[in-house]
């Protein structure tokens, strides 16, 4: 099973910032087979980015997607109100199927 | 537009079953993998399993084999998620997520709730 580790786990920032997330694999993620979600309380998680670095339909390109390998990076260019959430990287590269999510990074206001 | 509704909130019994439903419209059901992904109160996310609504076949994550089973109907489109032998560590929220790719989620179902309490 490929395990996610995603850091930091809560990073504390303010409207306007830039937030770096990192999401590192236990092994190679196949195909850069690699997921990005945001998940607000109380909703099912939103798809941002797949495969990566291709944004999912209605994503606002302040959203990006970057890795490959082991190392996986999603990044929001400024942030607005709405984005203060809880984001999940999840790898879906592994053969026979064994997909698995990180633990998640909390983006709060500072 | 794409919609998965699921059926709704289950109390369970500690050694009992559950069976979750998700409806699905808006698209050709036959035409995406519906995965199974659960989370407990207050943790992360968890993949299940998944099942081809064509062919039926299915997959499933080592940690619930021999205790769920994914099927399907494909003429009211739906898919089931079936646990067993609950415990307490079952309490979760439960989705349905359709897969229009290779495995990453671009439609949720709205989350079934499962507690398991005596």
């Amino acid at each position: 099973e490929i395990v996610l580790t995603q850091s930091p786990g809560t990073l504390s920032l303010s409207p306007g910032e830039r937030a770096t997330l990192s999401c590192r694999a236990s092994q190679s993620v196949s195909s850069s087979r690699l997921a990005w979600y945001q998940q607000k309380p109380g909703q099912p998680p939103r798809l941002l980015i797949y495969d990566a670095s291709t944004r999912a339909t209605g994503i606002p390109d302040r959203f990006s997607g970057s890795g490959s390998g082991t190392d996986f990076t999603l990044t929001i260019s400024s942030l607005e109100p709405e984005d203060f959430a809880v984001y999940y990287c999840h790898q879906y590269g592994s053969s026979p199927p064994e997909f698995t999510f990180g633990p998640g990074t909390k983006v709060d206001i500072k | 537009q794409v919609q998965l509704v699921q059926s709704g909130t289950e109390v369970k019994k500690p050694g009992a079953s559950v069976k979750v439903s998700c409806k699905a419209s808006g698209y050709t059901f036959t035409a995406s993998y519906i995965h199974w992904v659960r989370q407990a109160p207050g943790q992360g996310l968890e993949w299940m399993g998944r099942i081809n609504p064509n062919s039926g076949g299915t997959d499933y994550a080592q940690k619930f084999q021999g205790r769920v089973t994914v099927t399907r109907d494909t003429s009211i489109s739906t898919a089931y998620m079936e646990l067993t032998s609950l415990t307490s560590d079952d309490t979760a929220v439960y989705y349905c997520a359709r897969d229009p790719r290779y495995g990453d989620y671009d439609f949720w179902g709205q989350g079934t709730l499962v507690t398991v309490s005596s």
